[in-house]
């Protein structure tokens, strides 16, 4: 069975950075495309990054380019997500995806973990 | 980028009801449309792929179609379990993007 496991939120101040971390088991986490999907509170959902089975091809949405940054440990099946530069408007629960194929569907989702940013 | 719009933002219905909730691309997707359901403090869980391919395990009242840039997802009979929030997904570009959601509430 699928499991997908986010760690590493938590309450940040504006500007500041946190690591967000998943760890995957039950599938060949080197076969599969990863990515990250968030959700500010009470709205609706929003594609943030995703990544090749190798990491060689990154994709992000504009509004998160130059800020966050999207790797994966496949020894160890981990995805990780690197916030910076937090703004207010990054408030949400993110949740870890496993990508279905080479396009964008999202068949596994996590429990997601909560960044909450503000001063 | 790919707008998806939904409508009704909200559907108020009973158990049994048949419901139909639309997904509108801004540009053609075809079949590159997917179909997630979320229950409050859940995560979504994906419903249909490839505009009206059925997930494992999804009951069959669950049905979806179209093309293009105009999609549809109907629930047959609506069942107790059925009352969430659903989303269209485009999956049709390097970019992802969601449709602002469809509230199905009890009547």
């Amino acid at each position: 069975e699928v499991h997908l496991v986010e760690s590493g939120g938590g309450l940040v101040q504006p500007g500041g950075s946190l690591r967000l971390s998943c760890a995957a088991s039950g599938f060949t986490f080197s076969g599969f495309w990863m990515g990250w999907v968030r959700q500010a509170p009470g709205k609706g959902l929003e594609w943030v990054a995703s990544m090749k089975l190798d990491g060689g091809d990154k994709y992000y949405v504009d509004s998160v380019k130059g800020r966050f940054t999207i790797s994966r440990d496949n020894a160890n099946n981990l995805l990780h997500l690197e916030v910076n530069s937090l703004r207010v408007e990054d408030t949400a629960v993110y949740y870890c995806v496993r990508v279905r194929g080479i396009v964008l569907l999202f068949d596994y989702w996590g429990q997601g973990t909560l960044v909450t940013v503000s001063s | 980028d790919i707008q998806m719009t939904q409508s009704p933002s909200t559907l108020s219905a009973s158990v049994g009801d048949r419901v139909t909730i639309t997904c509108r691309a801004s540009q053609s997707i075809s079949p590159w449309l997917a179909w997630y359901q979320q229950k409050p403090g859940k995560a979504p869980r994906l419903l249909i792929h490839k505009a009206s391919t059925l997930q494992s395990g999804v009951p069959s009242r669950f049905a979806a179609s179209g093309s293009g840039t105009e999609f549809t997802l109907t629930i047959s009979s609506l069942q107790a379990d059925d009352f969430a929030t659903y989303y269209c997904q485009q999956y049709s570009s390097s970019s992802a993007t969601f449709g602002q959601g469809t509230k199905v509430e009890i009547k």
